[in-house]
């Protein structure tokens, strides 16, 4: 699976959109690229995922660069609740019982 | 919803004890996994299970097992606990497949503490 660079951090106003980047510039042809978080003490929670397309679904937005070596993973109107660390993770498909590969992910902090 | 749930959020045990740690998903999926998850090391997985009475070592199996007799429950066992084993743990489950059910989903995580 390919690796992925993400900020360590990032600050985000409450109410305002949340924008993620994430780079994987080894990305291949047949690996997705997932995102998801994990608030302080609790199990990571799957957000979306895509292959080249861009994606929303009911909590964010995946926008993937025509070459497919970056992402942006957008929260359109931050909440406080939204504070937590996003992960960023390129994965092949048919990787049945394979893990997932957590990097060190961003640390968002969604302030008042 | 797909919902994965672990026995306990917070345990303690002591050294040299047996410790069971149970995952519960009601999704009929067949994929499941423990991973544990510690500060700079991200998250390992220890076993893996595709079907009823299946199981693949992970990356850290020594010092466990597991048991998967039904479908639905995924057991994690500590056959002697070490303060080394301190660590959060968690379960997901999959379904198998291609397309979005490949994507893993996690329970609530269970922190255990061996003393």
């Amino acid at each position: 699976d390919a690796k992925t660079t993400q900020p360590t951090s990032m600050d985000c106003a409450e109410g305002r959109a949340a924008n993620l980047p994430c780079n994987h510039s080894t990305i291949s042809g047949n690996e997705y690229v997932y995102w998801y978080r994990q608030i302080h003490s609790q199990g990571p929670q799957y957000i979306i995922h895509g292959l080249k397309n861009n994606e929303t679904n009911e909590m964010a937005s995946l926008i993937i660069t025509e070459d497919r070596k970056s992402s942006t993973l957008i929260l359109p109107h931050a909440t406080l609740r939204d504070t937590a660390v996003y992960y960023c993770i390129v994965r092949a498909r048919g990787n049945q019982g394979g893990k997932l590969i957590f990097g060190q992910g961003t640390e968002l902090s969604v302030k008042p | 919803d797909v919902k994965v749930t672990q026995s306990s959020r917070y345990l303690v045990k002591r050294t040299g004890e047996k410790v069971f740690l149970e995952c519960v998903q009601d999704m009929d999926h067949e994929n499941m996994f423990w991973y544990r998850q510690d500060p700079g090391l991200g998250l390992r997985l220890i076993y893996f299970s595709y079907d009823v009475k299946m199981k693949e070592k992970g990356d850290i199996p020594e010092g466990y097992s597991v048991s998967r007799e039904k479908k639905e429950r995924f057991s994690l066992i500590l056959e002697s606990a070490s303060t080394n084993q301190t660590s959060m743990y968690l379960c997901a489950s999959s379904l198998r497949g291609g397309g979005i059910q490949e994507t893993q989903y996690f329970g609530p995580g269970t922190r255990l503490l061996v003393l």
